[in-house]
């Protein structure tokens, strides 16, 4: 298996620019996490997906950022507009609850700068 | 609520000498608690967890971890470092009924110097 995939590894915007970042979990997996990861906040639990559904967007910073996922193959999250706060290691994880471990498997991440 | 506080921003260690990194934690109930690491310019990888049973337990490269309900502790140990180890690690901690919804420490960076 490839393991999570995400793209753009890296992305450089300027403020106010539409962001949008992809996930393709592992498949088979019925559970995907966002998570954002600064060196002042550490790795916050931005929302999470079951069976594509939204369970719990709490940790979505503003009405700035959206996530969706449209299929159990794919997942954006998209920030629109971006401003420099905004900067970030953004991950995505997935998990399949049939495990009973629920270990998450995390993406490389993408590195996300606005200038 | 659950909480967890890795006291320690960075461990140094020799290579060959036993690594030690501290997690404390706090939640309602039994907790379910994990150990992840980061390596640089990576995602999070899986080292171990606990759920019930055993309070040592055994993970991956060599790591394993003592649940100590009294202390509400589960700190990360390996008998030798190896220079390889020198990475970011977090603990984790979730509800049992808190499916998915984990919660990481600060993470605490580990040098092991040759």
């Amino acid at each position: 298996d490839a393991g999570v995939i995400q793209s753009p590894r890296h992305e450089v915007t300027e403020m106010g620019q539409e962001v949008t970042l992809r996930c393709k979990p592992i498949s088979g997996h019925d559970y995907l996490f966002w998570y954002r990861q600064t060196m002042m906040r550490g790795l916050e639990l931005l929302i999470y997906f079951n069976n594509n559904v939204p369970i719990d967007d709490s940790g979505m910073p503003e009405d700035r950022f959206s996530a969706k996922m449209p299929n159990a193959s794919f997942s954006t999250l998209k920030i629109q507009p971006s401003e420099p706060r905004d900067s970030a290691v953004y991950f995505c994880a997935s998990s399949l609850r049939g495990q009973i471990t629920d270990t998450q498997y995390f993406g490389p991440g993408t590195r996300l700068t606005v200038l | 609520a659950q909480s967890v506080a890795q006291p320690e921003d960075q461990v140094n260690v020799a290579e060959g000498n036993p690594l030690t990194v501290k997690c404390t934690y706090s939640v309602s109930g039994n907790p379910y608690l994990f150990w992840y690491v980061q390596y640089p310019n990576r995602g999070l990888q899986f080292l171990l967890k606990y759920i019930t049973g055993d309070n040592l337990v055994k993970g991956s490269y060599g790591f394993e971890a003592e649940f100590n309900k009294s202390q509400t502790s589960f700190h990360l140990k390996k008998p030798s470092a190896l220079v390889s180890d020198s990475a970011l690690y977090f603990c984790a901690v979730r509800r049992p009924d808190s499916w998915g919804k984990l919660q990481f420490g600060a993470g605490t960076q580990v040098v092991v110097t040759p």
